[in-house]
């Protein structure tokens, strides 16, 4: 367990309307990450953290603002949610090795996931 | 850029049939080789990684094989049971992007296991 929470876990919002999502940690991990689930196609990287105010943009970004003020919170917002932003948003954490006897190698952890819906 | 390419499911299996799927990658570097399963309502989990070619990754029954020569990492199971009906990901790391420990995800592969 990495120790991931996401906040809210469901929410429905209306098209136009400002929608943050929050990803806390509780192990001072440097590395974070927020990703978007949608059916056939994976999982896609909208922006990541590698330190205290520190980010950058993934393959999907456009639409999407991240902040990180502090190293266990890492803030999603939605500047005016549209329908084409509905899908389940999971947040994840970086960790070296992952698994017993794994390499250095640094490995994903996610978080429960965030159903978001615009209407 | 590199990508990751997974069969398309469902795939449907009886309890204790064998259990393959595809997974093929497109990379200019040496990535590490990932699978993550989701179970119905969670989040992903890791289930196994190779770090290297003709590594083997393996968990919980699960085994994959990096081949570099087939730029393959197929996810293998003996025996399924019910239990392992989910959804599972074949994953890369971005050796592009530097050491920041990006991931790029196939699309999905569902796995139901019928009794």
């Amino acid at each position: 367990d990495a120790g991931i929470t996401q906040s809210p876990r469901h929410k429905v919002t209306e098209t136009g309307t400002p929608v943050t999502l929050r990803c806390h940690q509780t192990e001072n991990h440097r590395y974070m990450y927020w990703y978007r689930q949608d059916p056939g196609h994976g999982l896609r990287l909208i922006h990541y953290s590698y330190g205290v105010k520190d980010t950058d943009k993934g393959e999907v970004s456009d639409g999407y603002s991240v902040s990180r003020s502090k190293t266990e919170d890492f803030l999603l917002t939605l500047e005016s949610a549209t329908s084409s932003q509905t899908s389940v948003y999971f947040c994840a954490i970086s960790l070296p090795g992952g698994l017993a006897g794994g390499a250095s190698t640094d490995t994903q952890y996610f978080g429960p996931g965030t159903r978001l819906t615009v209407l | 850029g590199d990508s990751v390419t997974q069969m398309e499911g469902p795939v449907t299996l009886s309890e204790e049939a064998f259990l393959t799927i595809n997974c093929t990658y497109t990379a200019t570097g040496y990535p590490s080789l990932f699978w993550y399963v989701q179970y119905p309502g969670e989040g992903l989990q890791l289930l196994l990684k190779a770090t290297k070619a003709d590594d083997k990754g393996s968990n919980k029954g699960f085994e994959a094989t990096y081949r570099k020569e087939t730029t393959s990492f197929h996810l293998e199971k003996g025996s399924v049971q019910v239990s392992d009906s989910a959804v599972y990901f074949c994953a890369l790391s971005d050796q592009g992007s530097g050491n920041t420990g990006k991931l790029i995800f196939g699309q999905g592969t569902t796995l139901q296991v019928k009794p």
